[in-house]
């Protein structure tokens, strides 16, 4: 399987400020995801990051918010905009399976995000 | 929402076979069961997925009910690195992107 660097790994950050999150795949991939963690909670998907088009957000995240790029096949990013204590949460990036490589899902190590 | 349940957690003796329970009743015919495990502080990891036969591979082995409404996943012997939570997931296939539930936090105990 292809190999997922998140950049950062960790961050703390002054409320109402934003953080990107960078995601680079060491392979061509055609699907990448964005999820949040947080704490002693299972993954909730945000959106699906597309490739040359804007990114379809989960049902209670919106654009403005959680706004994500995708330039070209192997690098996306989120950016968590204007940040509260609640945002505080892992990130992940994921990068999707695909039937015709026969490949399975899989995720980087994911950004630790403090807010206070 | 996630289509699966699963116990909260679960405790296994360390050499002992953990057995996992995922109830998904209202799985449709061309749905695949997944797991994924999420070790303290990393990413989600495959494990397996199956359709409707039995599954093993190095990690685990998958048994499906025949009526599809429920599957076990079993880790043979386990050890303390297997202590994690075990997320059981339903897709029509490995492209569609992955809805976790609650999952199981499994504790295997020295």
């Amino acid at each position: 399987s292809a190999v997922i660097s998140q950049k950062p790994s960790r961050d703390i950050c002054q409320r109402g400020t934003s953080l990107t999150i960078q995601c680079q795949v060491d392979s061509q991939v055609t699907m990448m995801f964005w999820y949040r963690q947080q704490p002693g909670q299972s993954l909730t998907l945000i959106a699906t990051a597309n490739q040359g088009s804007e990114a379809t957000y989960e049902s209670g995240f919106v654009i403005d918010k959680f706004p994500i790029s995708r330039p070209n096949l192997t690098f996306s990013t989120l950016t968590v905009s204007n940040m509260s204590p609640e945002d505080s949460s892992i990130y992940l990036c994921s990068v999707g399976g695909e039937t015709g490589r026969n490949t399975e899902a899989f995720f980087g190590q994911g950004t630790r995000l403090t807010v206070v | 929402d996630a289509k699966t349940t699963q116990p909260t957690s679960m405790d296994c003796a360390e050499g002992r076979a953990a057995n996992l329970p995922c109830n998904h009743s209202t799985i449709s015919g061309n749905e695949y069961v997944y797991w994924y495990r999420q070790i303290h502080s990393q990413g989600p990891q495959y494990i397996i997925h199956g359709l409707k036969n039995n599954e093993t591979n190095e990690m685990a082995s998958l048994i499906i009910t025949e009526d599809r409404k429920s599957s076990t996943l079993i880790l043979p012997h386990a050890t303390l690195r297997d202590t994690a939570v075990y997320y059981c997931i339903v897709r029509a296939n490995r492209d569609d992107k992955i809805i976790f539930g609650k999952g199981t936090r499994l504790h295997i105990l020295p």
